[in-house]
């Protein structure tokens, strides 16, 4: 059974950089068959996909958010994992990694870790 | 890009009723269409891929039809435990993935 992990800080400063990791258990990141994505969740609304990413490092992302986004695969260690620059409140949200098929549907999720951004 | 469209918002029903779910694409998007099941404080859930193929696991009450621009998930059979938003998603070949704004689903 395929488990998801996110883990990062839970608050970061407005103008700074946002991490996340998500640790990967139970199935090969290499595997080849699937894509690794990050999508997040303000409070309240609804889900919006950030972008997602190959083993091999071929990286898709959101146009909106494209410029602010880094996307990184560490196979080693099974993860992946999720660079925001130059935060402001509204990106404030539960963050999620998922894997999707080439066919892109999200058939296993993390739990989500929120993110605030506040000074 | 691709804008969806979902209806209604929200709806209440009874236990047993038959619930419709519309989503509608600005485009042409074949059958690239996913629905997925979200509860309060928990990840999303996939239900249906592909428009109409029902994910492993899924109760058979769960279904979805349609192609191109509009797209139908039902529930045959309302229960309990399908109190939940619930997402369409589309994606296209550039690639661009979209989620709906939810219908929220209450019980009556």
């Amino acid at each position: 059974q395929v488990q998801l992990q996110e883990s990062g800080p839970g608050l970061v400063k407005p103008s700074q950089t946002l991490s996340l990791t998500c640790t990967v258990s139970g199935g090969s990141i290499s595997s080849g068959d699937y894509y690794w994505s990050w999508i997040r969740q303000p409070p309240g609304k609804g889900l919006e996909w950030i972008g997602y990413i190959y083993y091999s490092g071929s990286t898709y992302y959101n146009p909106s958010l494209k410029s602010r986004v880094t996307i990184s695969v560490d196979t080693s260690k099974n993860q992946f994992s999720l660079k925001l620059s130059s935060v402001t409140a509204a990106d404030t949200a539960v963050y999620y990694c998922a894997r999707n098929t080439a066919m892109v549907f999200f058939d296993y999720w993390g739990q989500g870790t929120l993110v605030t951004v506040s000074s | 890009d691709i804008q969806m469209t979902q209806s209604p918002s929200s709806l209440s029903a009874s236990v047993g009723d038959r619930v419709t779910i519309t989503c509608q694409a600005s485009q042409d998007i074949s059958n690239y269409l996913n629905w997925y099941q979200q509860k309060p404080g928990k990840a999303p859930k996939l239900l249906i891929y592909d428009a109409s193929n029902l994910e492993t696991g899924v109760p058979s009450r769960f279904s979805g039809s349609g192609s191109g621009t509009d797209f139908t998930f039902t529930i045959s059979s309302l229960q309990p435990e399908d109190i939940a938003t619930y997402y369409c998603q589309q994606y296209d070949n550039l690639p661009r993935v979209t989620f709906g704004p939810g219908t929220k689903v209450d019980i009556k």
